[in-house]
């Protein structure tokens, strides 16, 4: 398959909870990128991690990278309804880029 | 700096009738640019890729096309829309130093 997989498809978390996403991929990577999608929108660029970094951290955002198990992490921590969103997961290779299926968060208030 | 732009934003358009979406790109050149579809509720697929001028790789067999005629410009056509054509559709293009670019996106909707 040319898409990567998420999990869990969807989450439904109480405000100031932290959020976890994982994705999975089968090609080697030149680097991983987190996204964002509000309904119906484009999407926003997250955080970009290279395959040659473990951790990176932006704010409430924390992503982890194991190329060895070809899996990454999104952790969104004191979650806010605001960040009810589809969340993707981008893997940038050789002339192709592929999305894993997405993420479906929701923030209850 | 870098930017793409797509259009229009939303689309409505009847079942057979043709379809020309278009991207453009500015602030860098020779671009990898690709077009992706989401369908509701589902992740976002590759339809196309383009590596340069007149060079379009197709992901999925399907009822629509791509071109690029200008460096910069790449567009989604269909001679005839089906309803399963309709969905969310990104223009997106890549660089080195910035990762991937999106454009805003255009919703269409076959009728």
């Amino acid at each position: 398959s040319q898409q990567g997989e998420e999990d869990p498809q969807a989450l439904s978390i109480q405000e100031g909870e932290n959020a976890t996403m994982n994705c999975s991929y089968k090609t080697s990577i030149n680097n991983l990128q987190w996204y964002r999608q509000n309904s119906g929108r484009g999407l926003v660029h997250l955080i970009l991690i290279r395959s040659n970094e473990r951790e990176k951290h932006s704010g409430r955002l924390r992503v982890t990278l194991d190329t060895s198990k070809k899996s990454s992490s999104l952790l969104i921590t004191a979650s806010r309804a605001a960040d009810t969103a589809s969340y993707f997961c981008g893997m940038s290779g050789t002339y192709k880029y592929i999305f894993g299926t997405g993420t479906r968060l929701k923030v209850l208030a | 700096s870098q930017t793409i732009h797509q259009w229009p934003a939303t689309l409505v358009q009847p079942v057979g009738s043709p379809l020309s979406l278009e991207c453009t790109v500015e602030g860098t050149s020779n671009p990898n640019l690709y077009w992706y579809r989401q369908a509701a509720g589902r992740g976002l697929q590759l339809l196309f890729y383009s590596v340069g001028i007149g060079q379009i790789s197709s992901e999925v067999p399907q009822n629509l096309s791509a071109s690029r005629p200008q460096d910069r410009q790449f567009i989604l056509s269909s001679k005839k829309l089906l309803l399963s054509d309709s969905g969310f559709y990104l223009c997106a293009f890549d660089s080195i130093r910035y990762g991937y670019t999106f454009g805003s996106g255009t919703r269409l909707t076959v009728v």
